[in-house]
């Protein structure tokens, strides 16, 4: 139990377009994801909580409307970056909780604009 | 001072060999710790919860010792296929059930 699918695994897309993530818990409901970023020998770098009907809550740093986040059911959550710049490169993880803390990860999305 | 500070590696160990990796944290109410493991570009999985009393998974064994903040994980009889990234995980006291990442320690186990 507990998979969680995320959706695509690799993009290549060109500067100023959007690209959008989704991420979808398989097994069970989930009422907070979480989307992480990850660059290379880096650890992963929490950018937003996502809660199932509400707005996002985004870390400090994370510009808001470069980083659109949307939970609009118990099971998914989409992340869309846009104006996608090359410094916007990078693996990007989601998350999502059962309950309690554990959080299960999608197998992540590996942005590459050009 | 990090949230979560890791050895930051790289070990490597011949199969066979027990490593052990450690971990402090700053936050003294954290409550839940976590080891998660990191294939390289892939996400990460947990690896087991770590309790008080300490907690053993086969080969692996998590040690919490709440009045130093330090957490442990012990591997013994190192398999080729343990080779990964190792990641010290700890709750966000006060947040959204959000979790602090350790940076990791990277572990090579060589034939």
């Amino acid at each position: 139990g507990a998979v969680v699918s995320q959706h695509p695994s690799w993009v290549i897309c060109k500067s100023g377009t959007s690209v959008k993530i989704e991420c979808r818990s398989l097994d069970f409901q989930a009422t907070t994801m979480f989307w992480y970023r990850q660059f290379p020998k880096q650890s992963l770098m929490l950018m937003a909580t996502s809660n199932e009907g509400s707005k996002a809550t985004y870390e400090q740093g994370v510009e808001k409307d470069k980083f659109l986040i949307n939970h609009a059911s118990l099971t998914l959550s989409t992340l869309t970056v846009t104006s996608a710049h090359p410094e916007d490169s990078s693996f990007y993880i989601c998350s999502a909780q059962t309950g309690g803390d554990i959080q299960y990860f999608g197998a992540g999305t590996r942005l590459s604009v050009l | 001072r990090k949230e979560v500070e890791q050895d930051p590696g790289p070990f490597n160990v011949p199969e066979g060999a027990t490593v052990a990796f450690n971990c402090t944290y700053s936050n003294s109410a954290s409550q839940s710790f976590f080891w998660y493991r990191q294939d390289c570009r892939k996400e990460p999985k947990l690896l087991m919860s770590v309790y008080s009393s300490g907690n053993e998974d086969g080969r692996f064994t998590a040690q919490l010792n709440r009045a130093s903040q330090y957490i442990s994980l012990l591997i013994r009889d190192s398999k080729l296929s343990d080779s990964a990234t190792y990641l010290c995980v700890v709750n966000k006291p006060g947040s959204a059930r959000q979790l602090t990442f350790g940076s990791g320690t990277q572990l090579t186990v060589l034939p």
